[in-house]
């Protein structure tokens, strides 16, 4: 069956630092891969979308890459701040909308 | 403001008393879908519909129902909730593009069956 797994324990980090989550995936063949933040009691918000021939996706401090060999994602938050503190949430998007989310990573950033 | 919008915004429920949460976007997104969350599961796709008339099942679409008939709405049905559909219940929307898939979510709607 179709799997994604993102790093379940929190990640800590200092202000200024760059963050890096993980999502990982199996049995799958995404037409694109998002990735979200949510915030505690609320929607999630969209962040970034990558394309299944696209390597690297930038926006301002975000920076996402998909390697369709590894069947990975790598999300990075540079120059990080206690304000980018949330859950990150991946998603795999096949062909129709038919959408598969990792649990998601909470990140913490100290001050 | 361009948004989705759902109610109630909490519920709680005995077993088996049928209920309906309502779901719309005023964006005239094509796509629109329903997600439960769960601790530790994440998001699971219970129903989507890519436009009027047009619905398709999940990963965990039992129980549910769903329907179509305007572009903006789309309401989820609990013919007959059961204690495992106690959960915090999303819908999106998405406009039908080659160039934008982002999903826009609703605030969601906390469901305890009792």
């Amino acid at each position: 069956s179709q799997k994604i797994e993102q790093n379940s324990e929190a990640l800590n980090i200092q202000e200024g630092k760059t963050a890096t989550l993980t999502c990982n995936y199996t049995n799958y063949s995404p037409a694109y891969l998002q990735w979200y933040r949510q915030d505690p009691g609320r929607g999630p918000v969209f962040l970034l979308l990558i394309r299944e021939n696209e390597k690297e996706k930038r926006k301002e401090r975000l920076k996402v890459t998909f390697d369709t060999t590894l069947k990975q994602s790598l999300f990075h938050i540079t120059a990080s701040q206690p304000a980018d503190s949330a859950t990150y949430l991946c998603a795999l998007v096949k062909g129709g909308f038919k959408t598969i989310f990792g649990a998601g990573t909470r990140l913490f950033v100290k001050a | 403001e361009a948004q989705v919008t759902q109610n109630p915004r909490y519920l709680i429920t005995v077993t088996g008393k049928k209920l309906t949460v309502t779901c719309s976007q005023n964006m005239n997104h094509e796509y629109m879908s329903w997600y439960r969350q769960d601790p530790g599961l994440g998001l699971r796709q219970i129903y989507y519909s890519m436009n009027v008339e047009v619905t398709d099942k999940g990963d965990v679409p039992e129980g549910y129902k769903v329907s179509r008939k305007e572009k903006r709405n789309f309401p989820l049905i609990l013919e007959s909730p059961s204690p495992n559909q106690t959960s915090l219940y999303f819908c999106a929307s998405s406009p039908f593009s080659r160039s934008r898939y982002e999903q826009y979510f609703g605030p969601g709607t906390r469901l305890t069956v009792t």
